[in-house]
């Protein structure tokens, strides 16, 4: 119940694509979802992030789309950039008085070919 | 701000031998993480910390590790003895307090192979 299952794996897309990234959860007490953005040799660095009372939420090219009856929620990368190549971390956390613990999906690796 | 400082970035050491990793946090931040990543398991969170009192280590993986966090602006992550499957990056995270606590921010991690 503390899974954070992400999909797919890798992925790879021209520039000017919009790459998705999925993720679906099973712990109905989760109540904050963020995605994290990782460069190689970097720690991850917060992207967006959404709560269960919205639906999507947009920050420039950034999407979350939120699915609160199918528990799930995904990433779309609108016009999609060869910098925007990095992995790619959904999580979440439960709790009103959340102290921060997440728990994050497996990744996914984006290339973004130009 | 300097943002989380760790060291050493890289630590090569050999099976048996206790390794001690370093992190500092955010000035001002409430709450402290160590999370290990590596390939098969993903980012995993060993341990947290609130106003340096541990609060969950439920992820630390056996008695080998241990972590510690003597004041706001320092905390270490020891595995003695160190094994071959310890072989992973691990990152210190922190977070300020509420609002906004939910935020991670993380430092660039130690690579840490044990021979």
């Amino acid at each position: 119940q503390q899974q954070v299952k992400q999909s797919p794996q890798s992925l790879i897309v021209q520039k000017g694509g919009i790459p998705i990234i999925n993720c679906a959860y099973e712990n109905t007490a989760f109540d904050y979802f963020p995605w994290y953005q990782q460069f190689p040799g970097k720690g991850p660095a917060l992207l967006i992030a959404i709560r269960p009372d919205v639906s999507e939420k947009k920050e420039g090219r950034f999407t979350i789309s939120f699915n609160k009856s199918a528990k799930q929620f995904s990433l779309h990368i609108m016009d999609s950039q060869p910098g925007d190549s990095a992995t790619y971390f959904c999580a979440a956390s439960k709790g009103s008085s959340n102290t921060g613990k997440l728990i994050f999906g497996q990744g996914t690796t984006l290339q973004v070919k130009p | 701000d300097a943002g989380v400082i760790q060291s050493p970035r890289h630590e090569v050491t050999e099976m048996g031998q206790e390794v001690t990793l370093r992190c500092k946090p955010i000035s001002g931040h409430n709450s402290l993480f160590w999370y290990r990543q590596t390939m098969m398991r993903g980012l995993e969170l060993l341990i947290y910390f609130n106003n340096n009192v541990p609060i969950d280590d439920s992820g630390m993986p056996e008695d080998r590790f241990s972590a510690k966090m003597p004041n706001a602006s320092f905390s270490t992550l020891k595995i003695q003895p160190s094994e071959p499957r310890d072989s992973a990056v691990y990152f210190c995270a922190s977070s300020p307090g509420a609002p906004g606590r939910e935020k991670l921010f993380f430092g660039s991690g130690t690579q840490l192979s044990v021979l």
